[in-house]
């Protein structure tokens, strides 16, 4: 069964400077699909970024950035110039293309408290 | 374009109740989902849907159902309530293929209390 780990529980970091949250994950696939996913206290659930298993180049968009170590089956995700407004839980998702619907496996999360 | 949309927000039930959440969806997904979410702990799925008609259960199931009559309406029906099913429950549709185009797309929520 495909598991997704997010070791790190809760993390601080520095108006304006840069986090990486990590995320490993477990699968004997070979393609699938990556997904960090963003929830503020509103508890509304954002997606943030995604990447391709069968893609080497990593995926940016705006300030967020993920380094996608297939091999290492690591999906970390890079936040940098940090804002207020990135408060938030992260979760780290992998979705599998093996049944006969998308089938979303989620991390337990990481809080992230970026301070003033 | 509304997206997800799921009512109601919030939600106090005593032990042995029952209650509908709604959710409807207006971007032709064909899959839709039901996730509880526990402090702490990740999204575990309830039930999905690959289409009208057609349902499934998912991880935990059990005091659940479901239906799905419309593409874009996927109620979960909680019978006889227990506190074990406080929770924030997440309504989510996607695309039927399963590809980069897939992401999930979630409402907002319903924070159900059982008391």
């Amino acid at each position: 069964a495909q598991t997704v780990t997010q070791s790190q529980p809760e993390m601080s970091v520095q108006e304006a400077e840069t986090v990486t949250l990590s995320c490993t994950y477990d699968t004997s696939e070979s393609n699938y699909y990556l997904f960090w996913y963003k929830q503020p206290p509103s508890r509304q659930m954002i997606l943030v970024i995604r990447q391709e298993a069968y893609k080497q180049q990593n995926a940016t968009e705006n300030r967020f950035s993920v380094n996608f170590q297939k091999a290492a089956k690591s999906f970390s995700l890079k936040i940098s110039d940090s804002q207020l407004g990135d408060t938030a839980m992260y979760f780290c998702a992998f979705m599998n293309t093996l049944y006969n619907f998308n089938k979303f496996y989620f991390g337990s999360g990481t809080k992230l408290n970026v301070k003033p | 374009n509304a997206g997800v949309t799921q009512t109601p927000k919030f939600r106090i039930l005593k032990i042995g109740q029952s209650m509908t959440l709604q959710c409807t969806q207006d971007m032709n997904h064909n899959y839709m989902y039901w996730y509880r979410q526990d402090p702490g702990m990740g999204l575990k799925l309830i039930y999905y849907s690959v289409g009208a008609g057609i349902t499934d259960k998912g991880e935990v199931p059990n005091g659940y159902n479901v239906s799905r009559s419309t593409t874009e309406d996927f109620p979960l029906r909680l019978e006889l309530a227990a506190p074990s099913q406080t929770s924030v429950y997440f309504c989510a549709s996607s695309y039927s293929s399963s590809s980069y185009n897939s992401p999930l797309h979630f409402g907002n929520g319903t924070r159900l209390t059982v008391t």
